[in-house]
Parts: C-alpha cells; sequence; structure tokens
C-alpha cells in the first residue's frame, strides 16, 4: 500500500520570500504523485502531477515540483509567495496506472507581510 | 463544465436522523470517489465507483453509510442512522482513465459540511 508524510504541518514565511512543502512517500510499485491546494472552505484544486518524463514539474501559479525516486520525495517550491499563496497544500500518491488516491496529512501554508 | 456539483454545501441534522449528501461528477468522467475531511484523519478515501460501479468501499467507516450511483451523472452518499462523529466535510471528485494513454487527475467539488449535534 501507498503512503504519504508531510513533513511540516505548518509553515510561516514572508511575502515574497521561497518557500519548499516537504513531501515523502512509502510504495513498493511505480506511483504518480500530485500536489493539490486548498483555499478556505473551497474543495480540493491541483496544482501540478507527476506522471512520467522529466522529474521536475510546473505547475500553476509559479509551482514546481521535483520528484526524487532514490529519496521518494516529491517537494513542492516556490521562489516567491505571495499572500495569495496562503492556503492548506496536499500531496497525494497513487499507483501507477490506479485511481485511487492517498493524501498525506496536509501542509498549512502561511504568508505573512 | 461546471465542474464536480455537489449539495447541500452545508448540513446540520440531529443525531439519530438519516443525511443524504449528492454529488454531480463533470460529464464523460467514468471514476467517481467520496472523500471525507477531518482534522483527526486529513482527507480519506470512502469509495469509489468506476462505470457507475462500486470498485472499492474499503473506507466505508460502518455499515450506517452507503453509497450509490444510479447513474453516469449522479451519486449519493448516505448516512443513517447519523452520529455526532460523522461530522465532517465530505467531497465528491471525478476523474478520466484513458486507459493505457493515462488519466486525468481527480476534479473535486466544493464539499459539503455536515454537522451532527
Amino acid at each position: 500500500a501507498q503512503s504519504v508524510t508531510q513533513l511540516d504541518s505548518q509553515v510561516p514565511v514572508f511575502e515574497e520570500a521561497p518557500v519548499e512543502l516537504r513531501c515523502n512517500y512509502s510504495s513498493s510499485v511505480s506511483v504518480y504523485l500530485f500536489w493539490y491546494v486548498q483555499y478556505p472552505n473551497q474543495g480540493l484544486q491541483l496544482l501540478l502531477k507527476y506522471l512520467s518524463g522529466s522529474t521536475l514539474v510546473k505547475g500553476i501559479n509559479g509551482f514546481e515540483a521535483e520528484f526524487n525516486k532514490s529519496q521518494t520525495s516529491f517537494h513542492l517550491r516556490k521562489p516567491s509567495v505571495h499572500i495569495s499563496d496562503t492556503a492548506e497544500y496536499f500531496c497525494a500518491v497513487s499507483k501507477k496506472g490506479a485511481q485511487k488516491l492517498v493524501f498525506g496529512q496536509g501542509t498549512r501554508l502561511t504568508i505573512n507581510p | 463544465d461546471a465542474g464536480v456539483i455537489q449539495s447541500p454545501r452545508h448540513e446540520v441534522t440531529e443525531m439519530g436522523q438519516e443525511v443524504t449528501l449528492r454529488c454531480k461528477p463533470i460529464s464523460g468522467h467514468d471514476y467517481l470517489f467520496w472523500y471525507r475531511q477531518t482534522m483527526m484523519r486529513g482527507l480519506e478515501l470512502l469509495i469509489y465507483f468506476n462505470n457507475n460501479v462500486p470498485i472499492d468501499d474499503s473506507g466505508m467507516p460502518e455499515d450506517r453509510f452507503s453509497a450509490k450511483m444510479p447513474n453516469a451523472s449522479f451519486s449519493t452518499l448516505k448516512i443513517q442512522p447519523s452520529e455526532p462523529r460523522d461530522s465532517a466535510v465530505y467531497f465528491c471528485a471525478s476523474s478520466y482513465h484513458f486507459g493505457d494513454r493515462g488519466r486525468t487527475e481527480a476534479f473535486f467539488g466544493q464539499g459539503t459540511r455536515l454537522t451532527v449535534v
């Protein structure tokens, strides 16, 4: 079975600073990896996904993530954050070819002016 | 497309009452998922359907929970009888599988916030 660990439950940063949200996964088979964002009182919206190919994946709103198979990680980064990036971020994994998503516990990103 | 549509957005009910949550997936999507989100347990997959057929209901907490998908454009999640510990946000999501060529990501609805008092 797959599992996901998001190492930080909360990350406070100042506006225009860089940020990295960490995600490690566990799986005995090949996987697809996803980052979703949840704004207050909203559903989840896809930021980016890794299915195959280049290990550096670019998503919406200036976010990117790098798949590192040897370290079983898929950390999310943004070089300069904005107040509007304040949200909860979820890393998720599914077995390749499967539909079932397993989510991490989420990381609450707070941007301070 | 309007996206995945869930109703109601908020539901407050008394313990012991029946609760029905509704979901309309994105047209053409062949997978539908029901998730529950709580502070303690995060996002949990309850059940998912493929072409209206339940594939995996191992996440359904108890017999009080049931889900149906009578057609490709509608699904319900029912709790009978409801209990205070069922209070959570329930999300519906849908996706499309291209077979060997891949799949879309899961698109989520806005959720139903259920409060059982």
